[in-house]
């Protein structure tokens, strides 16, 4: 079954750095997603992205951050000037487009990349 | 605000018996669905079973099931002859009908535990 891949599944960070984490969507998948969940607490929505473009973004989701698709596989959370509150697992998702009358499609995850800013 | 509320930060279980995990929502809208997400641990969070709001029949996935209250908001899951692979954490979710694929509102989950 196919699947959505993060990499890496471990990043270390020192504060101020920039970082970005990189997803491989399901190729047939033309929403992709955020989320973050800073240990302890709920998984939260960061950001939306369809047709190139930002869909939906989260309060979270400040000038700090940056998504892209630089390409027909990949689709990137950029992170600039870290912070220690960054520190989080995050999570890409992605769906199908929506398919009319058969609803909602549900949202695929990957293992997420646990993100540590020392 | 969209809000998803799991009552129950841990539940256990003996294999083989019938679980029931609890989870509230809060929305003002008519029209939304519901999930409820399996996170096993360091795996990804996989789709157990969803609902349609507009549907009265509940949902099931064959041993898992849903209780959907709609005036209550509430979207129970249960689980019967539980195995040791159930073993995880549960995140109910919501997101509304917007006619394309919307943010997920999460739970704080709730840690399931498998007792042989």
């Amino acid at each position: 079954e196919p699947e959505v891949t993060q990499t890496p599944s471990h990043q270390v960070t020192q504060m101020g750095q920039e970082v970005i984490l990189r997803c491989v969507p399901i190729s047939n998948h033309l929403y992709f997603y955020w989320y973050r969940q800073i240990l302890g607490q709920k998984v939260e929505f960061l950001v939306s992205f369809y047709n190139n473009e930002i869909s939906e973004k989260s309060e979270i989701f400040d000038d700090q951050f940056s998504v892209e698709r630089p390409d027909g596989s990949n689709f990137t959370l950029k992170i600039r000037s870290t912070k220690l509150e960054d520190s989080a697992m995050y999570f890409c998702a992605s769906s199908e487009d929506f398919k009319g009358g058969s609803g909602q499609q549900p949202q695929h995850f990957g293992d997420g990349t646990r993100l540590s800013i020392l | 605000a969209q809000t998803v509320t799991q009552s129950q930060p841990e539940m256990s279980v003996q294999e083989a018996e019938t679980v029931t995990l609890s989870c509230t929502y809060d929305t003002s809208e008519s029209d939304y669905y519901l999930f409820w997400y399996k996170q096993p641990p360091s795996r990804q969070m996989i789709l157990v079973i969803r609902q349609e709001a507009y549907k009265q029949q509940n949902a099931t996935e064959n041993r898992f099931s849903v209780n959907f209250q709609k005036a209550a908001k509430s979207f129970s899951l249960k689980i019967s002859d539980s195995q040791l692979g159930d073993a995880a954490m549960y995140f109910c979710a919501f997101t509304p009908d917007q006619g394309g694929s919307e943010k997920l509102v999460f739970g704080k989950g709730t840690k399931l535990t498998v007792n042989p």
